[in-house]
């Protein structure tokens, strides 16, 4: 199966701060990968698709970028709802595994 | 409004079973893969399972495989997962969410989430 491993695991930011947030993978996997949000006490949302296509109704200060084993989420300018657990997911083969979680907090 | 709704968690002792179903609406449920995936409380999405469009072809982790089984019924627009043999460690809020369209698979929409609590 293959592995995802985001980093950092938590990170503390101010509003207005531009925000990168990694995710690699433990073998190639292209294209296919995805980015989620998720708040507190709510389902996950999905932000990012094919590593850098902004899902429908996203905010454009969302992007994502990457092929083969390394990838990024960035955050141009945090508002402050944006701060949230994100999760990236592989979806090159299954199982389509997530990442652990990069809890973005306010500073 | 497309939609998903989650039912059927509750408190089950270790070794019981639970059924849990996925209501779809807003959407034609028959042509999308769905999935479950589950959180611990405090912990990460744990991937748990999938079933094609037509439920023909199904998908397990291991960590579930020979005690759940994901199933279906295109004409009642709902997604279920039966678990057996609970454990612990299976105490989690469940979602369902669904498959969206292109060759890219990703996860577009998502339930609200039921809570199954695994406890003698």
């Amino acid at each position: 199966d293959i592995q995802m491993t985001q980093s950092p695991s938590s990170l503390s930011a101010s509003v207005g701060d531009r925000v990168t947030i990694t995710c690699r993978a433990s073998q190639s996997i292209s294209s296919y990968l995805n980015w989620y949000q998720q708040k507190p006490g709510k389902a996950p949302k999905l932000l990012i698709y094919a590593a850098s296509s902004l899902q429908s109704g996203v905010p454009s200060r969302f992007s994502g970028s990457g092929s083969g084993t390394d990838f990024t989420l960035t955050i141009s300018s945090l508002q402050p709802e944006d701060f949230a657990t994100y999760y990236c997911q592989q979806s090159y083969s299954t199982p389509p595994a997530f990442g652990q979680g990069t809890k973005l907090e306010i500073k | 409004e497309v939609q998903l709704v989650e039912s059927g968690g509750g408190l089950v002792q270790p070794g019981g079973s639970l059924r849990l179903s996925c209501a779809a609406s807003g959407f034609t449920f028959s042509s999308y893969a769905m999935h479950w995936v589950r959180q611990a409380p405090g912990k990460g999405l744990e991937y748990v399972s999938a079933i094609s469009s037509n439920g023909g072809s199904t998908y397990y982790a291991n960590s579930v495989k020979g005690r759940f089984t994901i199933s279906r019924d295109n004409s009642k627009n709902t997604l279920y997962l039966q678990m057996g043999s609970l454990r612990a460690e299976d105490m989690a809020v469940y979602y369902c969410a669904r498959e969206g369209d292109g060759d890219y698979v990703a996860f577009d929409i998502w339930g609200q989430g039921t809570m199954v609590t695994v406890s003698s």
